[in-house]
């Protein structure tokens, strides 16, 4: 089976940076993805690691270490509207299938 | 930007009832998804649809489920006899390929209440 865990949340201050990470079991892996989520809607596509290294998109970078099964998404220059939750998935069954983190609350304060 | 789309947003249905939840795939995709998310909780998948045919579904998804795409752009998720512990989002989500890179993109939710 798999299992992704998270810290369930996560407080920062307007302007810092977070890091959130996550550790994995799985059978079989091809790569994390990171979604983001806020209150009652969608889940919306972040990132996706496939291989060693953090991969940048603007603000928010993300980092996958294969040999750890460990990853994290990290936010830079934290704005209020960031405040959301973030999951890490892994795709299984050659992609037909999302298997999600538990989720981690991100509250951005003043 | 394409998107996909849900309808209803909210339903409320008594127990034992059928409900039938409706989404709109973006049209060039050719895998559809249903998940769904009890409050507070993860998202959790539900099954996997491509040409037609179930690509994979999870233990959740037992006989009282069941997908269609009766036509070129709706896929549906029936819910038959329906249980308290059944009142949560559900998301449909549609890929383009299906790849483990490839991305989800996922609809606004119908929330389902079922007393």
């Amino acid at each position: 089976g798999q299992s992704l865990e998270q810290p369930s949340e996560v407080t920062a201050v307007e302007g810092a940076i977070v890091q959130i990470n996550c550790t994995y079991q799985t059978s079989g892996f091809y790569g994390l993805s990171w979604y983001q989520q806020h209150d009652g809607g969608a889940p919306t596509f972040l990132s996706y690691n496939a291989l060693d290294g953090l991969e940048e998109t603007g603000r928010f970078s993300s980092f996958l270490s294969r040999s750890d099964s460990y990853g994290y998404l990290l936010l830079q220059e934290l704005q209020m509207k960031d405040s959301a939750s973030y999951f890490c998935a892994v795709p299984t069954g050659g992609g037909n299938k999302l298997t999600f983190g538990t989720g981690t609350q991100l509250k951005v304060e003043l | 930007e394409p998107e996909v789309t849900q309808t209803p947003s909210h339903q409320v249905t008594q127990m034992g009832q059928e409900v039938i939840l409706r989404c709109v795939p973006i049209s060039n995709h050719l895998y559809f998804y249903w998940y769904r998310q009890i409050l507070g909780q993860k998202v959790e998948f539900l099954v996997s649809f491509y040409n037609n045919e179930i690509s994979e579904k999870s233990e959740i998804f037992d006989d009282q489920f069941s997908v269609e795409r009766p036509d070129g752009s709706n896929f549906t998720l029936k819910i038959r006899s329906t249980k308290l512990e059944d009142s949560a989002m559900y998301f449909c989500a549609s890929s383009g390929t299906g790849g483990e890179s490839d991305e989800q993109y996922f609809g606004p939710g119908t929330r389902l209440t079922v007393t």
